[in-house]
């Protein structure tokens, strides 16, 4: 069992650039994750992916921010024109969920983040 | 963003206490989940609630699925230096647009003296 990868795990990055972060989930999970964790604080959710279909997205998820998951596989979380703000731990979980509603499983499993910090 | 309240902030405790945490929320969740997180990693998934008033173990620690749906309780019995870290509740309400999204607490740090 391989988990969740992600990659890269720290990246340092001058304001104004782009960066782009990779997850790889557990391989027989339909559903994708991205969350963002500031110094202090829980995880919040950025956005959500049922297989190759995005569903659901935070209104933390500005223009600047853009992601994409082809053929339901691994997923690609690309910041654009980075500010210091946005300088955070970069989080994507993936889970095995069948249906909606009361009943389905929603146990998400985390890969170990991506560290951004934007100078 | 929304965010539950989670409590303690803070414990510290000596090896071999046991520890006791709790979250609520003024929104109804369907399911409950407790993670674990080590500085500079993800968190790791403890145990997870699906019903109201659900009791569920795993080795050492215990958590409760509280019957309004709004709360939920971690207890953590005979400490070890290795139990540090940051534990976190989430919540989850699936239905109608809602697709299973986690809203967590802002964390109980722990800190264990041998």
């Amino acid at each position: 069992d391989t988990g969740v990868s992600q990659d890269p795990r720290h990246k340092i990055t001058k304001r104004g650039q782009n960066v782009t972060f990779r997850c790889d989930p557990i391989s027989e999970h339909n559903r994708l994750y991205w969350y963002r964790q500031t110094l202090g604080q829980g995880p919040e959710f950025l956005t959500y992916f049922q297989n190759e279909a995005q569903l659901e997205k935070s209104r933390l998820l500005s223009d600047r921010f853009s992601a994409e998951r082809p053929k339901g596989s691994f997923s690609t979380l690309e910041i654009q024109r980075t500010e210091q703000g946005d300088s955070a731990m970069y989080l994507c979980a993936s889970s095995f969920t069948v249906g909606q509603g009361r009943g389905a499983i929603y146990e998400q499993y985390f890969g170990p983040g991506t560290r951004l910090t934007v100078t | 963003g929304q965010q539950l309240n989670q409590s303690p902030q803070s414990m510290f405790i000596q090896e071999g206490e046991d520890v006791s945490m709790n979250c609520t929320s003024s929104s109804i969740f369907n399911t409950w989940l407790w993670y674990k997180q080590d500085p500079g990693e993800g968190p790791v998934l403890l145990i997870a609630l699906y019903k109201a008033g659900e009791l569920t173990s795993n080795g050492r620690l215990t958590a409760q699925f509280g019957i309004t749906r709004k709360d939920s309780f971690l207890n953590i019995s005979a400490s070890i230096p290795s139990d540090v870290g940051i534990y976190f509740c989430a919540g989850s309400y699936a239905g109608g647009t809602s697709y299973g999204k986690l809203t967590f607490g802002q964390g109980t740090i722990l800190t264990v003296h041998p």
